[in-house]
């Protein structure tokens, strides 16, 4: 099946600090894909929509400042915490689609700010 | 908006059983796509099951099986032979079949379900 890669899995970094996250398409284009945060024990939030080559999509509530998304090309997007601080410790997942194909997930990418 | 409910925050079942993990939705659209979602511990998120509401039949893959009913906007999952390897988080989510805009192929989960399997 498809894979999406995410790196790193695991970071751990100082308040006040700005975090950069991969998310790869190894084997397809993908046209869209999405960021998702969770907290332990619940259900991933869609944090943005990103198509390659335009502007991100964010979900009410998430401050586009503060989470920054790259979609440059299309096997490519990032999301950059900046200025992180203890509350955006979480887990956050990325995903990738083509058309009508389904998500497919990368492993997700623990974020601990100390 | 689309919302997607899952009523049973836990579940447990003895491995061998069978369990059914249950999924309702809110949509006034005709066409989209239900899926299933498994989230072991470690949080890889594995596609289960695909369900597209125009086909009347229910989707089927191995072990598990749903049963979606449209006019009732309902989507359980049902795993049989349980296994210990079973043990996950289990999510329903839901997908609009709608081409184009900035929301396209935008999944909706439902809040969870954990299941647990005893030997």
């Amino acid at each position: 099946g498809a894979v999406v890669s995410q790196h790193p899995s695991w970071v751990i970094c100082k308040s006040g600090t700005s975090v950069k996250i991969e998310c790869r398409s190894l084997d397809f284009q993908a046209t869209t894909m999405f960021w998702y945060r969770q907290f332990p024990k619940q259900s991933l939030m869609l944090m943005a929509t990103s198509n390659e080559g335009s502007k991100a999509t964010y979900e009410q509530g998430v401050e586009k400042d503060k989470f920054l998304i790259n979609h440059a090309s299309l096997t490519l997007s990032t999301l950059t915490v900046t200025s992180a601080h203890p509350e955006d410790s979480s887990f956050y997942i990325c995903s990738a689609s083509r058309g009508s194909q389904p998500q497919h997930f990368g492993d997700g990418t623990r974020l601990s700010i100390l | 908006a689309q919302t997607v409910t899952q009523s049973q925050p836990e579940m447990s079942v003895q491995e061998a059983e069978t369990v059914t993990l249950s999924c309702t939705y809110d949509t006034s659209e005709s066409d989209y796509y239900l899926f299933w979602y498994k989230q072991p511990p470690s949080r890889q998120m594995i596609l289960v099951i695909r369900q597209e509401a125009y086909k009347q039949q229910n989707a089927t893959e191995n072990r598990f099986s749903v049963n979606f009913q449209k006019a009732a906007k309902s989507f359980s999952l049902k795993i049989s032979d349980s296994q210990l390897g079973d043990a996950a988080m289990y999510f329903c989510a839901y997908r609009s079949a709608s081409a184009g805009g900035t929301s396209y192929g935008k999944l909706t989960f439902g809040q969870g379900t954990i299941l647990t399997v005893h030997p």
